[in-house]
């Protein structure tokens, strides 16, 4: 089975400039969850989807969105982007089921995004 | 009562050696106590996990200690190897949602040959 991928793997980007970010779940996978990581603040849950919902928001700025698909995929949208957003943000997928105990959380190689 | 406290922040263990990260919880609700292991330009892969009604649980060279009235965990890596270099996570989970899972800061391990 493919692992989870995302893309792209660095980004570069502007104060003020927005950007997106996708993941690809493993194939079946229907919780796809994201991950902001930094060296000061570790790692630290950003949104939790299934089956197009979001379940769960962590607490970060109205500027950070996302949504998933159909597919299961999944993307964020950082808008207005500050200095302060510089990290590895990570795409987790796990085979949850609604009501379900907790499953092992399957993560991508993340996307390295940097603001200058 | 959400942290999840991991030490040492550094390691540096000799080849052989065993090398011992350890964690302390204060929410007893927490279920569920993941390490995950790290590499350079890799996303975390979960490495064991223990469940708290066992005190102790062995996957080849890597085992986790539990002392559930103590609040603590520790992961012990025997016969550490140059590739175990690595940062490592624990963690601390209630229920089935990723919103629940607490990360410890995490600790760099370098195995020196």
């Amino acid at each position: 089975k493919a692992g989870v991928t995302q893309t792209p793997r660095y980004l570069i980007k502007t104060r003020g400039q927005q950007v997106t970010l996708s993941c690809s779940p493993i194939s079946g996978h229907r919780s796809v969850s994201w991950y902001q990581q930094t060296p000061g603040q570790g790692l630290q849950f950003l949104f939790e989807y299934f089956s197009e919902t979001q379940r769960n928001k962590g607490n970060f700025p109205g500027r950070f969105s996302g949504r998933q698909f159909s597919n299961s995929r999944s993307e964020m949208n950082v808008s207005t982007l500050e200095l302060g957003d510089s990290a590895l943000y990570l795409c987790a997928s796990s085979s949850l089921t609604r009501g379900g105990s907790y499953n092992e959380q399957f993560f991508g190689p993340g996307t390295r995004l940097t603001v200058l | 009562q959400q942290q999840v406290k991991q030490s040492p922040q550094s390691l540096i263990v000799q080849k052989g050696g065993i090398s011992i990260i350890n964690c302390a919880y204060e929410n007893t609700a927490f279920d569920y106590f993941p390490w995950y292991q790290q590499f350079p330009g890799k996303g975390p892969a979960l490495l064991i996990a223990i469940r708290p009604d066992v005190s102790e649980k062995k996957e080849g060279r890597f085992t986790i200690s539990f002392n559930k009235s103590a609040k603590q965990f520790s992961l012990h890596i025997m016969d550490s190897q140059p590739g175990d270099s690595a940062t490592y996570f624990c963690a601390a989970s209630r229920g089935s949602s990723a919103s629940k899972i607490i990360f410890g800061s995490g600790t760099r391990l370098s195995i020196r040959p």
